[in-house]
């Protein structure tokens, strides 16, 4: 059963837009939450993460948004550039930090 | 500075053989975490290491095995090799222990198990 949902395979943006990358999770007991962004033949990098004691956190053209009622976190790029275009991974951490869980990933196009 | 090396970067076994991957984190990183990554199942954490103790773990067979030596450097034994094995493995290191911080990633290790 998976614990972290990435819902959307994939989304197309046009550039200049906003991208919204979508993220459920099922365990209440997550306490922090990441996002990494991933592109072709390169390991993940960390792009902006949460804890579930807040409900919004912003670094640039990045935001992540916490609904723990709806379990629920989104991210938001504003606006989208071509250099977005790659493959975002939802990450939860269990509470005591033990484990991690990644969502399957969501391929974010930028359209010229 | 140096980012997170990975060897092998492709490595082809047969089933029922054991591979060891390796991981050289970044310089004063003292956390380096597993990961396996496959077309079907994403981005699964494997176990994280942290002044050569194993701090977390995750859901996977006593198959898949780790170490880390004293200047923080890691390992990764897969022992009886099966074809599902076959996937992108991938280190990263962080600072401190815990998954919450940022996290380098290598390029990852191409395992294919035929």
């Amino acid at each position: 059963d998976q614990q972290v949902k990435q819902n959307s395979p994939s989304l197309s943006v046009q550039e200049g837009r906003i991208s919204i990358l979508n993220c459920d999770y099922t365990n209440s007991m997550f306490d922090y939450f990441l996002w990494y962004k991933k592109y072709p033949a390169e390991g993940p990098t960390f792009l902006i993460s949460i804890s579930s004691i807040k409900d919004k956190n912003e670094d640039g053209r990045f935001t992540v948004f916490l609904n723990k009622s709806a379990k629920h976190l989104s991210l938001h790029i504003v606006p989208s550039q071509p250099g977005d275009s790659a493959v975002y991974f939802c990450a939860a951490r269990s509470l005591g930090g033990d484990k991690i869980i990644f969502g399957k990933g969501t391929r974010l196009h930028i359209l010229p | 500075k140096a980012g997170v090396t990975q060897t092998p970067r492709y490595l082809i076994k047969t089933r029922g053989q054991q591979v060891t991957l390796s991981c050289s984190p970044i310089s004063g990183h003292r956390s380096v975490s597993w990961y396996q990554q496959t077309p079907g199942q994403g981005l699964q954490f494997l176990f994280e290491y942290f002044s050569e103790t194993q701090r977390n773990k995750g859901n996977f067979p006593g198959r898949f095995s780790g170490r880390q030596f004293s200047n923080s450097r890691s390992e990764m034994n897969v022992s009886t090799l099966e074809l599902g094995d076959s996937a992108l493995y991938l280190c990263a290191s962080s600072l401190g222990a815990g998954l919450d911080t940022e996290a380098f990633f290598g390029q990852g290790t191409r395992l294919t198990v035929v």
